[in-house]
């Protein structure tokens, strides 16, 4: 199993410019989460999707899009990027806790953006 | 709402030092807590975790307890290594859809 990956590890964009970071899975996770990573603030939930065709707001959803086609992909959409999304982000995901348990959570090894 | 307070950083601890990272969490009902470790240029990995009160997680000599009358799941580990300097995040699970994170303590250990 690759487990989590992302693409790309790096980026740099320029305001108002969009792009989409990939998320996929191979372990047939129904969770899947993005996060953001900032200095001082520790991980905020951005969008999380409980299956495919169902996704869900986090803490700090402004300016990103989610959609889950299938199970395996779970990508992110900066529609018109800003100074203030440089951050690190890494998407997760994990059983779905249907049972009210808390699966452990795996994440994927990060996307460093940053927005000029 | 829902959240979690981890001690600042960084922690700077000689190799075989005792190690106390504290995290005291607020919540309504009854969560379930976690310590997830990160590994320089690497993703979270789960560390340990407990789903109901006075439980005790523990891995790689790693140990947290679930107390409720103090709101804590404080990390301890009695002896660190070199390989344990990471950065430690205590987390949250108020529902099986969200983890909420504290901002992560980083543990620095000399030889």
């Amino acid at each position: 199993n690759a487990g989590v990956t992302q693409t790309p590890k790096f980026q740099v964009l320029k305001t108002g410019q969009s792009m989409t970071l990939q998320c996929a899975q191979d372990m047939n996770h129904e969770y899947m989460s993005w996060y953001r990573q900032d200095p001082g603030m520790g991980l905020r939930l951005i969008h999380y999707s409980v299956g495919a065709g169902i996704t869900d707001q986090g803490e700090v959803p402004n300016g990103y899009n989610v959609s889950r086609s299938t199970t395996e992909d779970f990508p992110l959409r900066l529609l018109s990027a800003a100074p203030s999304q440089t951050s690190v982000y890494f998407c997760a995901s994990s059983y779905s806790g249907s049972l009210g348990t808390h699966y452990e959570q795996y994440f994927g090894p990060g996307t460093r953006l940053t927005v000029t | 709402g829902d959240s979690v307070t981890q001690m600042e950083g960084p922690v700077t601890l000689s190799e075989e030092a005792f190690l106390t990272i504290n995290c005291t969490y607020t919540a309504t009902g009854y969560p379930s807590l976690f310590w997830y470790v990160q590994y320089p240029g690497e993703g979270l990995q789960l560390l340990l975790k407990a789903t109901k009160a006075d439980d005790k997680g523990s891995n790689k000599g790693f140990e947290a307890t679930y107390r409720k009358e103090t709101t804590s799941f404080h990390l301890e580990k009695g002896s660190v290594q070199v390989s344990d300097s990471a950065v430690y995040f205590c987390a949250l699970g108020p529902n099986t859809d969200k983890l909420i994170f504290g901002t992560g303590t980083r543990l620095q250990v000399f030889p």
